[in-house]
């Protein structure tokens, strides 16, 4: 099983240009959530979705926008990308929501660089 | 809210050795508490986790066991490999998602 892909794994963007992520999973599962990574601040929450057509903002949403539009599927956009938004990215899934002991899975990050 | 402390490494062990990582959390009510390992070049994967109190998670040798009279969730190893380099995050569901801790990176070395 492929479990949860992104692609690209590595992108280097200018400022000011646009890009977008792509979250693929292959369990069926109704929540996907998108995560950046920065050093000594563990995984923050970007944007998530409880099923397909729904988002929801997380914790750091600013400057980012996502859609839902295939359960399977769940894109991260960067409509005009800032040097503050070079991190690590990761996508994750769950069958539910992640109360008591429900697992998420996730992708192996996407490191972007914005110079 | 929910929140959750590590102890920020890096550490870095010999082979064989013992390994000890804090994690204490605050929390509304008694949530499941997980360990989550990133090997270098990969994502998160689930390492282990419990339930209620006095719950001891295990697996690849790692155990840390649910202590409600002192929230803590302490991972621990009792012989280390080289393979079990990676950074290891404390975690614990906030809402409808998870609270990471800001992970530990574990260095051992032959």
């Amino acid at each position: 099983n492929a479990g949860v892909t992104q692609t690209p794994k590595f992108r280097v963007l200018k400022t000011g240009q646009s890009m977008t992520l792509l979250c693929a999973q292959d369990m069926n599962h109704e929540y996907m959530y998108w995560y950046r990574q920065d050093p000594g601040m563990g995984l923050r929450l970007i944007h998530y979705s409880v099923g397909e057509g729904t988002t929801a903002k997380g914790e750091v949403p600013d400057g980012y926008n996502v859609s839902r539009l295939k359960k399977q599927n769940f894109l991260l956009g960067l409509e005009s990308a800032a040097p503050s938004q070079t991190s690590v990215y990761f996508c994750a899934s769950s069958w539910g929501p992640l109360v008591r002991d429900t697992e998420a899975f996730f992708g192996q990050g996407t490191r972007l660089t914005v110079v | 809210g929910n929140s959750v402390t590590q102890m920020e490494g890096p550490v870095t062990l010999s082979e064989e050795a013992f390994l000890t990582i804090n994690c204490t959390y605050t929390a509304t009510g008694y949530p499941s508490l997980f360990w989550y390992v990133q090997y270098p070049g990969e994502g998160l994967q689930l390492l282990l986790k419990a339930t209620k109190a006095d719950d001891k998670g295990s697996n690849k040798g790692f155990e840390a066991t649910y202590r409600k009279e002192t929230t803590s969730f302490h991972l621990e190893k009792g012989s280390v490999q080289v393979s079990d380099s990676a950074v290891y995050f404390c975690a614990l569901p906030y809402g409808q998602n998870f609270v990471f801790g800001p992970g530990t990176r574990l260095s051992v070395l032959p």
